[in-house]
């Protein structure tokens, strides 16, 4: 049984650019969540999917946005990146319907230049 | 502002060991509180959870231990081996919503 895969599993982008993150959600899951981890910190909650909808967002900008695809798969998408976007970007996935355990996958790791 | 305190920052303790990680909080709705365990490289992974009804929850070498009035919980990790090396986090979260992070304790387990 796959866990939570994510895309790439690191990358570097330069100021300004924009970068687009992937997720596959552990089998028979359908709810995804991001988290960014900057280094030495906790993650922190950017934003979690159900049924194809954005249905909590913490507190990140716009520049920040997300997409879940009928599979339940998802993307995380970051434009006008700046140096402190820098972080591990971590995908989770649940069951909706659950007492909330979170599957988390090994992330993708973004440093901007 | 960080809903959920932890400490210590980092924490060494000799194989067999007991270390504690203590976290502290504010919001009264929360109902759901995990310890996560992450290797370097690695995504967090669920060690052991509680909710507010319970006092205390053992898996294996893992306790929580919850005190409900004082907001405050707890994982001791018993028998502590140098495998147990990693860092710690805490969270809370209320009813379906996001969950929130400590900051996380770095444990090293010496042998």
């Amino acid at each position: 049984d796959a866990g939570v895969t994510q895309s790439p599993t690191h990358l570097i982008k330069t100021r300004g650019q924009q970068v687009t993150l992937r997720c596959s959600p552990k089998s028979g899951h359908d709810t995804v969540s991001w988290y960014q981890q900057a280094l030495g910190q906790g993650p922190q909650f950017i934003f979690q999917y159900y049924e194809e909808e954005e249905r909590q967002r913490g507190n990140f900008p716009d520049r920040f946005s997300g997409h879940q695809f009928p599979n339940y798969s998802s993307e995380l998408n970051v434009n006008a990146l700046l140096l402190g976007d820098s972080a591990l970007y971590l995908c989770a996935s649940s069951l909706a319907i659950s007492t909330g355990e979170l599957f988390f996958g090994e992330g993708s790791r973004l440093t901007v230049l | 502002q960080q809903q959920v305190k932890q400490s210590p920052q980092s924490l060494i303790v000799q194989k067999g060991g007991i270390p504690i990680i203590n976290c502290a909080y504010e919001n009264t709705a929360f109902d759901y509180f995990p310890w996560y365990q992450q290797f370097p490289g690695k995504g967090p992974a669920l060690l052991i959870a509680i909710r507010p009804d319970v006092s205390e929850k053992k898996e294996g070498r893992f306790t929580i231990s919850f005190n409900k009035s004082a907001k405050q919980f707890s994982l001791h990790i018993m028998d502590s081996q140098p495998g147990d090396s990693a860092t710690y986090f805490c969270a809370a979260r209320y009813s379906g919503y996001a969950l929130n992070f400590g900051k996380g304790t770095s444990l090293l387990v010496t042998p």
